[in-house]
């Protein structure tokens, strides 16, 4: 059974900075391209970030490039969010999401139960 | 970037009655759509990708159908655990891949 778990949301100021992790397991980490999305309160879903298995590619949301970076640990199963600069618009959930294959060029076909970032003063 | 437009934005149906939600691509974007069942306070859940293929569990309540620009969702006969928010996502062309902005089913 695939399982996604976050990790590392919080009350930030804003200007700081934060990393959210998800630990991944139930199938083969490095084979699947692993993406963050996000939700604010009562909106809809945004996508931030991708990064690609084996090649480590990485693409992001124009919202979110420049201050933040995705990054991963095929031998911990592990994904990433490096989250700086951050601001009150970045406050959401951010959900962990396993792409169907390699690439996005699929959907988010496993998420996780995601983790609340609040950016405030 | 490519625009997803859902309607309606809430839709009210009587218990085993049909509910069909609409989604429209602002670009063609072949058959490359996911839809997304997300009930309160849980994480979202693929129902259908590639336009028209139930993702695994999901039962033969849900169908999908369309291609190019114009997609829809139907719910044959809606129970009551179908009360949720639908999202559609396109992956034929980004970054960024893009979400609709959600259709509330709700029971009449």
């Amino acid at each position: 059974e695939v399982q996604l778990l976050e990790s590392g949301g919080d009350l930030v100021q804003p200007g700081g900075s934060l990393r959210l992790t998800c630990a991944a397991s139930g199938f083969t980490f490095s084979n699947y391209a692993m993406s963050w999305v996000r939700q604010a309160p009562g909106k809809g879903l945004q996508w931030v970030s991708v990064i690609y298995g084996g090649t480590g590619q990485t693409y992001y949301a124009d919202s979110v490039k420049g201050r933040f970076t995705i990054s991963r640990d095929n031998s911990k199963t592990t994904l990433y969010l490096q989250m700086s600069s951050l601001r009150a618009e970045d406050t959401a959930v951010y959900y962990c999401t396993r792409c169907r294959g390699a690439d996005c060029y699929s959907p988010f076909e496993n998420w996780g139960q995601g983790t609340l970032v609040t950016v405030s003063s | 970037e490519i625009v997803m437009t859902q309607s309606p934005a809430t839709l009210s149906v009587s218990p085993g009655e049909r509910a069909t939600l609409s989604c429209r691509a602002g670009q063609s974007i072949s058959t490359k759509l996911a839809w997304y069942q997300q009930k309160p306070g849980q994480a979202p859940r693929l129902l259908i990708y590639d336009a028209s293929t139930r993702a695994t569990g999901i039962p033969a309540s849900f169908s999908g159908s369309g291609s190019g620009t114009e997609f829809t969702l139907t719910i044959t006969s809606l129970q009551s655990e179908d009360i949720a928010v639908y999202y559609c996502q396109q992956y034929y062309r980004w970054p960024p891949l893009t979400f609709g902005q959600g259709t509330k089913v709700e029971i009449k």
